[in-house]
């Protein structure tokens, strides 16, 4: 069974950049999250889909972050404009729904210069 | 605010001890409790899951669950440097809806010396 893909795996823009991810689920899991990791910290979810529909967001700093999963598999997370703060891997998970066990993509690491 | 506390680490054991690891959670009601491995510059890797009180175990590893005290502790039986790794406490509760969240630990660091 193939894992959780994402891409770009490395990015490095720079200050008021904009700069999009992508992410590909396990096939037919309905529940996908993207992650935010700051490095020497755990994971923090920043939103949740469950198929097409957001769940939980209410850590995505909207002013600049956006997401979106139309078709309910692929999802993709904006930044617009990016700041220094936003340096970090994110990581997109997903799960057959909330209640099972949540499985990681390899992550992306994005560098704010 | 819902919180995962665990010791930042490092700590280090000599190869073939036991490492035991710990966390402690603020939300009494949370249902379901994991360790995800992170090895440096990798993503989490699920190794456990535990959902009622009391011990489980995979292989080498031991889970232990007490709700009671709000604690989750991870062992690991004769530790090989390959074990070398940040283990990242996950736990899931309620979140409003019919939505359950998970919240992670910092992560606690280890080092298994040969």
């Amino acid at each position: 069974e193939a894992g959780v893909a994402q891409s770009p795996r490395y990015k490095i823009i720079e200050k008021r950049q904009s700069v999009a991810f992508w992410c590909n689920p396990i096939s037919g899991h309905a529940t996908l999250y993207w992650y935010q990791q700051i490095l020497g910290q755990g994971p923090k979810l920043l939103i949740q889909f469950q198929n097409n529909g957001v769940v939980d967001d209410s850590q995505l700093p909207k002013d600049r972050f956006s997401a979106e999963r139309l078709k309910g598999v692929d999802s993709t997370l904006k930044i617009q404009p990016a700041k220094l703060e936003d340096s970090a891997v994110y990581l997109c998970a997903s799960s057959l729904s909330h209640l099972y066990e949540q499985y990681f993509g390899p992550g992306t690491r994005l560098t704010v210069t | 605010q819902k919180e995962v506390e665990q010791n930042s680490g490092p700590l280090s054991v000599p190869e073939g001890a036991i490492a035991s690891l710990n966390c402690t959670y603020s939300d009494r009601g949370s249902q379901s409790f994991f360790w995800y491995r992170q090895y440096s510059g990798k993503s989490p890797e699920l190794i456990m899951s535990i959902y009622s009180n009391g011990d489980k175990e995979d292989g080498r590893f031991t889970a232990q669950l007490n709700k009671a005290s709000q604690y989750v502790s991870l062992l690991i039986r004769d530790s090989q440097p390959s074990d070398s790794a940040t283990y990242l406490c996950a736990v899931k509760g309620f979140s409003g809806g019919s939505n359950y969240k998970l919240t992670f630990g910092k992560g606690t660091l280890l080092t298994v010396n040969p």
